[in-house]
């Protein structure tokens, strides 16, 4: 399995604050990573796929970077909505698909 | 737009199986892979395994061992079976559409509590 690590696991941050989370994995996946937002009670939901390519919809003060083993979700000036946990995913082999542990971003 | 929903018992006892259908509503299921995601309480996302709409599976190898995922284009629905359940298995189950160039979910279920409980 390739194992994915996220940190930190939880942050402090206000609103309009620029936000950063990073995501390693285990082993090269080139960009087969996706990051999603979750809401307590709620489903994930799609935000970056490819690494750095913004989901549909998705609000342009998200963005994603990396490739290899090494990946970044930033929220360039944090909102009241985004508040939430948020995940990384490798999506390189049908083998194992696996999610890093979350990061909870919350209001300092 | 293209809409998932679970169904499926809420409590399931220890050994037995466990049993959950996704119905696809606003669109067709052909053509697309599914899955299944579980996430136990204050914990993180676990992928169980995709399911294309020609049969063909994938499960995640922790799992493989309990796993049976099937379709059904007719009824535009989806199933996940797993037997020997125990109350590690306790969780709230999701199924999602994945986006087949890139492996990423972009279409979720609401999500369903399955309790293993005696």
């Amino acid at each position: 399995d390739i194992q994915m690590t996220q940190s930190p696991s939880s942050v402090s941050a206000s609103v309009g604050d620029r936000v950063t989370i990073t995501c390693r994995a285990s082993q090269g996946i080139s960009s087969w990573l996706a990051w999603y937002q979750q809401k307590p009670g709620k489903a994930p939901k799609l935000l970056i796929y490819a690494a750095s390519s913004l989901q549909s919809g998705v609000p342009s003060r998200f963005s994603g970077s990396g490739s290899g083993t090494d990946f970044t979700l930033t929220i360039s000036s944090l909102q009241p909505e985004d508040f939430a946990t948020y995940y990384c995913q490798q999506a390189n082999s049908f083998l194992g698909l696996t999610f890093g542990g979350g990061t909870k971003v919350e209001i300092k | 737009q293209v809409q998932l929903q679970e169904s499926g018992p809420g409590l399931v006892k220890p050994s037995e199986t466990l049993s959950l259908t996704c119905t696809v509503s606003g669109g067709s299921i052909s053509s697309y892979y599914w899955s299944w995601i579980r996430q136990p309480a204050g914990k993180g996302l676990e992928w169980i395994g995709r399911i294309y709409t020609s049969g063909s599976t994938n499960y995640n190898p922790s799992l493989k061992s309990r796993v049976t995922m099937s379709v059904d284009t007719s009824k535009n629905q989806f199933s996940l079976k797993l037997s020997s359940v125990t109350a590690a298995d306790t969780a709230v189950y999701y199924c999602a559409r994945v986006v087949k160039s890139v492996n990423a979910f972009d279409i979720w279920g609401q999500g369903t509590m399955v309790t293993v409980s005696s």
